[in-house]
């Protein structure tokens, strides 16, 4: 069964532009969530999804922004890059039974921003 | 102050002995609980979770939950060296998938 597939798994911006982050869930895995993770801060929740909507966000301004497509991917995208925007971006997927919740997430590799 | 705290470490423990990890949280609608653990350079893995206080049990792993106190604790027994990672700490509330984490704990498992 394959896992969480994100990309791309590296990139380099410059402040101001914007990026888009892709991920796919496992298969049968209806919800998908996005975190942060940086050194000082470690992993902080930024929103999830399931069946295309948004359920739950953290708090990040609004130039973080994220959606799902019916096939469960989702995408986030982050505008205006800001040199503290670099971090690695995890998606993680979960089973999300009947609409529910577990805490069990699989996370994907990341993908690690660095803006300059 | 973080909702979720963990003594960030290292925490050095010899092989074959006990680690203890420790966590506190803030938030008193936290209802489950969970660890992680991130080897370097990958992304983190479930290894346990609780919702009911009192011990958990699961293999060398044990996790303990006081409600009252608002502590959560990871013992691992007969430590390994493949033991030697970060372990994060994560709380949410019953009905959605957002976890709250704690910035890890970097456990050394010493040969």
């Amino acid at each position: 069964k394959a896992g969480v597939t994100q990309t791309p798994r590296y990139l380099i911006k410059t402040r101001g532009q914007q990026v888009t982050l892709s991920c796919s869930p496992i298969s049968g895995h209806r919800s998908v969530s996005w975190y942060q993770q940086t050194p000082g801060q470690g992993l902080q929740f930024l929103f999830e999804y399931f069946s295309e909507t948004q359920r739950n966000k953290g708090n990040f301004p609004g130039r973080f922004s994220g959606r799902q497509f019916s096939n469960s991917r989702s995408e986030m995208n982050v505008s205006t890059l800001e040199l503290g925007d670099s971090a690695l971006y995890l998606c993680a997927s979960s089973l999300a039974p009947r609409g529910g919740s577990t805490g069990e997430l699989f996370f994907g590799e990341g993908s690690r921003l660095t803006v300059l | 102050q973080k909702e979720v705290e963990q003594n960030s470490g290292p925490l050095s423990v010899p092989e074959g002995a006990i680690a203890s990890l420790n966590c506190t949280y803030s938030d008193r609608g936290s209802q489950s609980f969970f660890w992680y653990r991130q080897y370097s350079g990958k992304s983190p893995e479930l290894i346990m979770f609780i919702y009911s206080n009192g011990d958990k049990e699961d293999g060398r792993f044990t996790a303990q939950l006081n409600k009252a106190s608002q502590y959560v604790s990871l013992l691992i027994r007969d430590s390994q060296p493949s033991d030697s990672a970060t372990y994060l700490c994560a709380a949410n509330n019953f009905g959605n998938e957002k976890l709250t984490f704690g910035t890890g704990t970097r456990l050394t498992i010493i040969p």
